[in-house]
Order: C-alpha cells, then sequence, then structure tokens
C-alpha cells in the first residue's frame, strides 16, 4: 500500500516568493495535517483539513494557508517568504473522524523549502 | 510550561540493555498519546499508540498515567537499529474532532554496540 506522499522533495526560493507544496493521502485516508519542523525545533502544527474544509490551524501567519482537493490531496502555499520559513515541511493523513484510530497519522517524506 | 516535554538525551545504552523515557505533558485534556520515531532527516513513524492500560508491542512497552500527566516507554533488549529520536506525541480533541498533533523535542537514543 503506497503511503503519503509530498512534492517537490526540495524546493528553493527567494525571500518575497510563493511557495506551494503537495501532498497524497494514504487511500482511504480523508484528514491531512501540514506541519512545519525547522532546524533544531520540534514539529509545529500548521493546519488540518478534512473532507475539503480547514478544520483547524496552528498559531501561524495567514499567509500560510492551503487546500484539500476533492480526492483528499492537498497543498500548502506559503506567500511572501522569509528567511525562517525554511524548514522541513511534512503532510499527514489519517482516517475520517468517527472511525476508532482516526487520529493515528502517518507522515509523508517531506519537502525541504530553503529560502534565500 | 511546554505542552509536552521530554528529556533531549542524548541516552547512550549499550546494545542489549533496558532503556525508559519518560514524558510530560500539560493539558489534562489531552485524550490521546503516541510514541513516533524519527530517524535523522527523515519523517516521523507512528512507533506506537498509548493506551490508558498500558500496551505491549515485542520489544516497546508503553504506559500511560493521566493522574500525573505523564507516558513512559521501555525498550528492552535494544538493538543497534533502535538509535533514533523517540517523539512524545499527545493530542487534543475539540468539538468531537482531532485536533493536529502536539510534539515534544524528541530523546535521542544511542544505542552502542
Amino acid at each position: 500500500e503506497a503511503g503519503v506522499t509530498q512534492s517537490p522533495t526540495h524546493l528553493i526560493k527567494t525571500r518575497g516568493q510563493q511557495a506551494t507544496l503537495r501532498c497524497s493521502p494514504i487511500s482511504g485516508h480523508t484528514s491531512v495535517y501540514w506541519y512545519q519542523q525547522a532546524l533544531g525545533l520540534g514539529l509545529q502544527f500548521l493546519l488540518w483539513y478534512d473532507e475539503g474544509e480547514e478544520r483547524n490551524r496552528g498559531n501561524f501567519p495567514p499567509r500560510f494557508s492551503g487546500r484539500q482537493f476533492p480526492n483528499y490531496s492537498s497543498e500548502l502555499n506559503v506567500n511572501a517568504l522569509e528567511l525562517e520559513d525554511s524548514a522541513l515541511y511534512l503532510c499527514a493523513s489519517s482516517l475520517a473522524r468517527g472511525t476508532s484510530s482516526y487520529n493515528e497519522q502517518f507522515f509523508g517524506p517531506g519537502t525541504r523549502l530553503t529560502v534565500l | 510550561r511546554k505542552e509536552v516535554e521530554q528529556d533531549p538525551g542524548p541516552f547512550n545504552v549499550p546494545e542489549g540493555a533496558t532503556v525508559a523515557f519518560n514524558c510530560t505533558y500539560s493539558n489534562s485534556a489531552s485524550q490521546s498519546f503516541f510514541w513516533y520515531r524519527q530517524d535523522c532527516r527523515k519523517e516521523p513513524k507512528l512507533l506506537m499508540s498509548v493506551y490508558s492500560s498500558g500496551n505491549e508491542d515485542g520489544r516497546f512497552t508503553a504506559q500511560l498515567n493521566r493522574a500525573s500527566q505523564y507516558i513512559s516507554l521501555l525498550i528492552r533488549d535494544s538493538k543497534l537499529s533502535d538509535s533514533a529520536t523517540y517523539l512524545c506525541v499527545v493530542n487534543r480533541h475539540s468539538g468531537g474532532g482531532a485536533d493536529g498533533l502536539t510534539f515534544g523535542k524528541g530523546t535521542h537514543l544511542i544505542i552502542q554496540p
């Protein structure tokens, strides 16, 4: 069974540009989560999408946004990039709410974003 | 106080030994608990969920103490391949749904031959 996939693997941008990161969940999973892991810091929760809706967001500015498509894949957009946005961005997926294991999350390999 | 706190280590342990980590969490509303393992520059991988009654998976045993708000992980007969960072993870539920996971910064374990 294919796991969570993310693209691109690496992304290099300059300050002020926009970045788009993509994630495809495990087949059958409807919830997608985005996390940021900056160097030396733990994983920080960014966004949660379920059934096409944004369900919750972490303590990040509005220039971090995203969406979930009808096939449950997701995009994370980061506008007006800043140097401190350089990090590993991880996507995770889980089963739908209401299932017994819905909150077990499985991670993709991540997109390493470098802002110059 | 941080939401999830772990001793960062590193824990240097000889192969075959038993090692235990603890983790404390601050939010008493937390409802789901996990241990993840993360290898260097890789994504976290779910090691095991932690249940109220405690649970075991092979050489790994997890315990939850809600009264004291801590979670533990015990690794028996440690292998070289157990070397990794172990992340304590807590999930609060709100409105009947799951929020994002709150991760500790991890405990670094090095198994020495």
